[in-house]
């Protein structure tokens, strides 16, 4: 097993330009997150799906769009980058019920410059 | 809302030594408390988890007591190594629904021979 993966590991974007980060897990886990990790602030939730065919913001979702394009499979995609967004991105994936451990990819270091 | 508190790093150690990192918490109803470590270029990984109030988790020597008393979940282990060298983020879980979890800012841990 795989478990949680990232694509790509590392990504240099200019202001304004687009990208999607990709997430894929093969846990067959329902619930699926991205947390962004900043110096001095700890991981904080961008947007989740608890279940495939939802998604919701988290606590710092402007900015970011998400698309659950199925069981496996949870995006986040920057429409017009800024150098605010440089940090590193974590998909997490778990079960339902709640309680459940979250399983980690091993994130995707972006820089905006 | 729901808030984690952890003490600032980075705590550096001699190899053999007891480790205690505090983590306190804020929430509304009944969390899930874990600790997660991350070893450096790596995603976060499950290092222990409690329940209810006077769970005790354990894993790899580490233990850490589910105080609902003192709203606290420190993470102790009695002789510390080398590659025990890491980032530990305490976190909470909402009792609500997704499963979103709470983190701590992180506590660095550097042991040393």
């Amino acid at each position: 097993n795989a478990g949680v993966t990232q694509t790509p590991k590392f990504q240099v974007l200019k202001t304004g330009q687009s990208m999607t980060l990709q997430c894929a897990q093969d846990m067959n886990h329902n619930s699926m997150y991205w947390y962004r990790q900043d110096p001095g602030m700890g991981l904080r939730l961008i947007y989740y799906s608890a279940s495939e065919g939802t998604t919701d913001k988290g606590e710092v979702p402007n900015g970011y769009n998400v698309s659950r394009l199925n069981k496996r499979e949870f995006s986040l995609r920057l429409e017009s980058a800024a150098p605010s967004q440089t940090s590193v991105y974590f998909c997490a994936s778990s079960e339902v019920p709640i309680r459940s451990e979250q399983f980690f990819g091993p994130g995707t270091r972006l820089t905006v410059l | 809302g729901n808030s984690v508190t952890q003490m600032e790093g980075p705590v550096t150690l001699s190899e053999e030594a007891f480790l205690t990192i505090n983590c306190t918490y804020t929430a509304t109803g009944y969390p899930s408390l874990f600790w997660y470590v991350q070893y450096p270029g790596e995603g976060l990984q499950l290092l222990l988890k409690a329940t209810k109030a006077d769970d005790k988790g354990s894993n790899k020597g580490f233990e850490a007591t589910y105080r609902k008393e003192t709203t606290s979940f420190h993470l102790e282990k009695g002789s510390v190594q080398v590659s025990d060298s890491a980032v530990y983020f305490c976190a909470l879980s909402e009792t609500g629904g997704g499963n979103k979890l709470t983190f701590g800012t992180g506590t660095q841990l550097k042991v040393e021979l």
